[in-house]
């Protein structure tokens, strides 16, 4: 399947910080996806970010508080701005690639304190 | 909006069962997507799904896209302790100019030896 890297895989954060989550893919791909899941949840979509435009949120989620950087196809990045501990979650990335499916990388497990 | 629904939400099986679960929707799909998700983990493709009736093997795994899209069935034959996780499906929504997955509530497996 296609390789995902996620970075942090996990971290502890004081509320009111931001943090930046990174993915990056080993091949170019179009579309990447963020994805939240809090503690024994589904996933939620927070945005679709493609590579030279802005990213497309869904309802709830907004770029102030979730900015995503989308450099190029291989890359992504979600920052999670002036945290609280309702933002304790798993964020996930994701990607569609022709013949490996919708992938997810292992996400990053952050804790708000 | 659309929501998919799992059920059963959670079952404990015995090693060597049968394991079916579904996913529901009032809304109509053109993919259906199952995950399993273990912890600390990203959900991990098992099976896709493309046409309506269309009904699909990954060893011991076998899923089924509902005749009225609306629906999806997944079914674990002769279960082992390595099943246990979180089983979620995903249908795909198409939206302007792109598209989007969205998940299942999630089917949590137990497995007893």
């Amino acid at each position: 399947s296609a390789v995902i890297s996620q970075k942090p895989s996990r971290d502890i954060c004081q509320r009111g910080t931001s943090l930046t989550i990174q993915c990056q893919v080993d091949s170019q791909v179009t579309m990447m996806f963020w994805y939240r899941q809090q503690p024994g949840q589904s996933l939620t979509l927070i945005a679709t970010a493609n590579q030279g435009s802005e990213a497309t949120y869904e309802s709830g989620f907004v770029i102030d508080k979730f900015p995503i950087s989308r450099p190029n196809l291989t890359f992504s990045t979600l920052t999670v701005s002036n945290m609280s501990p309702e933002d304790s979650s798993i964020y996930l990335c994701s990607v569609d690639r022709q013949g490996y499916g919708y992938t997810f990388g292992s996400g990053t497990r952050l804790t708000v304190v | 909006g659309q929501q998919l629904n799992q059920s059963p939400q959670s079952m404990f099986i015995q090693e060597g069962e049968d394991v079916s679960m579904n996913c529901t929707s009032s809304s109509i799909f053109n993919t259906w997507l199952w995950y399993k998700q273990e912890p600390g983990e990203g959900p991990v493709l098992l099976i896709a799904l493309y046409k309506a009736g269309e009904l699909t093997s990954n060893g011991r795994l076998t899923a089924q896209f509902g005749i009225t899209r609306k629906d999806s069935f997944l079914n674990i034959s002769a279960s082992i302790p390595s099943d246990v996780g979180i089983y979620f499906c995903a249908g795909l929504i198409p939206t302007s100019g792109t598209y989007k997955y969205i998940f299942g509530t999630g089917t949590r497996l137990k497995v007893l030896a």
